[in-house]
């Protein structure tokens, strides 16, 4: 088993820089996707390979690899940003996803 | 333009068998680094990750349900197919079928509407 710790919420301004951790054993040695999910939609793509942004999503997303910790960053946060944020990587074969972190925007 | 969607049974009795179809468009499971993946998620609670198929039709699973998934893949038709036995209440869940690729590592790139199961006790 392997286990992805993330901050159960995060508060931020408008217009602020948000800050969401995800920590596991080794995590480091691993690339991290990064999905966002909206209440009663599907999840959504944000970050891959730790800091790779997918087509269409914007530049105030951004991501990093640090020991045994990743970050996703939000910068200029907007009220649209307000979603749950899970973290992702896998380990032995097998896909984990982190626990999720509710970003609230206010 | 590539979409999935995910049909089934809204209502499984414990016990019983789950049988998901994910059925897919905009892509072939054929090429190479191109997989399907299911992902279910219980009311309120996290993602949690069960199967996945690859082009090559390797196959891997979630260690903790190993023993009661299967995932199969029709690429003439383009559908991919779960299973799950002994469905128990706490297997009550949106399922989400999600398209793949692999390069420097694997990345769910584009999901389904996802499809919820309820299991009654």
């Amino acid at each position: 088993s392997y286990e992805l710790i993330q901050p159960p919420s995060v508060s931020v301004s408008p217009g602020q820089t948000a800050s969401i951790t995800c920590s596991g054993d080794k995590l480091g040695d691993k690339y991290s996707s990064w999905y966002q999910q909206k209440p009663g939609q599907s999840p959504v793509l944000v970050i891959y390979q730790d800091a790779k942004r997918p087509s269409g999503i914007p530049e105030r997303f951004s991501g990093s690899n640090s020991g045994n910790t990743v970050t996703l960053t939000i910068s200029g946060t907007q009220a649209m940003d307000e979603a749950d944020y899970y973290c992702q990587a896998w380990d032995s074969g097998t896909a984990w996803f982190g626990g999720g972190t509710k970003l609230t925007v206010l | 333009q590539i979409t999935l969607k995910e049909s089934g049974p809204t209502l499984v009795k414990p016990t019983q068998t789950l049988t998901l179809t994910c059925s897919f468009s905009g892509f072939s499971l054929s090429t190479s680094g191109v997989g399907v993946g299911w992902i279910r998620q219980p009311p309120g609670k996290a993602l949690e990750w069960l199967a996945l198929i690859y082009w090559d039709d390797d196959k891997r699973y979630s260690p903790s349900l190993k023993s009661r998934l299967s995932i199969t893949r029709d690429t003439s038709r383009n559908q991919v197919v779960l299973t799950m036995t002994n469905m128990y209440p706490v297997d009550t869940a949106t399922y989400y079928c999600a398209h793949s690729l692999t390069t420097v590592t694997t990345r769910f790139d584009y999901w389904g509407q996802g499809t919820l199961v309820t299991v009654p006790s």
